[in-house]
């Protein structure tokens, strides 16, 4: 079992629609991140909660809305999204904030936004 | 503003000759700078990282140089293998704590 994992893999959904990716890791880490990663374009940071509290919001449009139940769970919620919301959605964890800074990432979540 | 930059977009090397994939930044505040590998269909992993009081940091075929003056690093492989084709982003991060931040990525390509 890999230690960061996304569901579902691929999405397509139109730009009424509502639905969630949920992001799952098994290592016992703190923190736990969403990016954003379009074509030819650096990893997009959205949101960073650690101990379940959200720490960090960058700038991300109400029509995504994360939800942390506990340290191993995320969610991205989905709701009237644009066809530029289109690329691969990363999750990821840390041990914590104040770590060495490495990441291990999720395989991401493939959305295309109809 | 774009605070690191990749870039070569893409680059192609010979099997068992040198891959030299480079990296800029702008924040002299960063102190920690790490490489991710990327296959299709997969998620970043982590591949070797360098503190801001080193130059050099070795692992294997792996080594990445930096340049503080020149707001710069770069990661060599030798030699290269066609299982190093993947996309690699360069990071960095402004103090302990601190969100990273991700270049584009370039994408190495490993001809046999």
């Amino acid at each position: 079992e890999t230690g960061v994992t996304q569901t579902p893999r691929h999405l397509v959904m139109g730009m009424t629609n509502k639905k969630s990716l949920k992001c799952e890791q098994h290592l016992g880490h703190n923190a736990m991140y969403w990016y954003k990663q379009s074509a030819k374009k650096p990893l997009e940071l959205m949101f960073v909660y650690n101990f379940k509290e959200q720490t960090e919001n960058n700038s991300v449009p109400s029509r995504f809305s994360p939800e942390c139940p506990n340290s191993s769970h995320l969610f991205l919620h989905l709701h009237t999204l644009q066809p530029e919301d289109s690329a691969l959605y990363l999750c990821a964890s840390s041990s914590g904030l104040a770590s060495t800074g490495e990441l291990f990432f999720g395989e991401g979540s493939r959305l295309t936004v109809l | 503003d774009q605070q690191v930059k990749q870039n070569s977009p893409s680059l192609s090397v010979q099997e068992g000759r040198i891959s030299i994939l480079n990296c800029d930044y702008t924040n002299s505040m960063f102190d920690y700078f790490l490489w991710y590998k990327k296959y299709p269909a997969e998620g970043p992993t982590f591949l070797i990282s360098i503190s801001s009081i080193k130059d050099k940091n070795e692992d294997g075929r792996f080594t990445v140089f930096l340049n503080k003056s020149a707001k710069h690093l770069s990661l060599h492989i030798v030699p290269s293998q066609p299982g190093d084709s993947a996309v690699y982003f360069c990071a960095a991060r402004a103090n302990q704590g601190g969100k990273l931040i991700f270049g584009q990525g370039t994408e190495l390509s490993v001809k046999p």
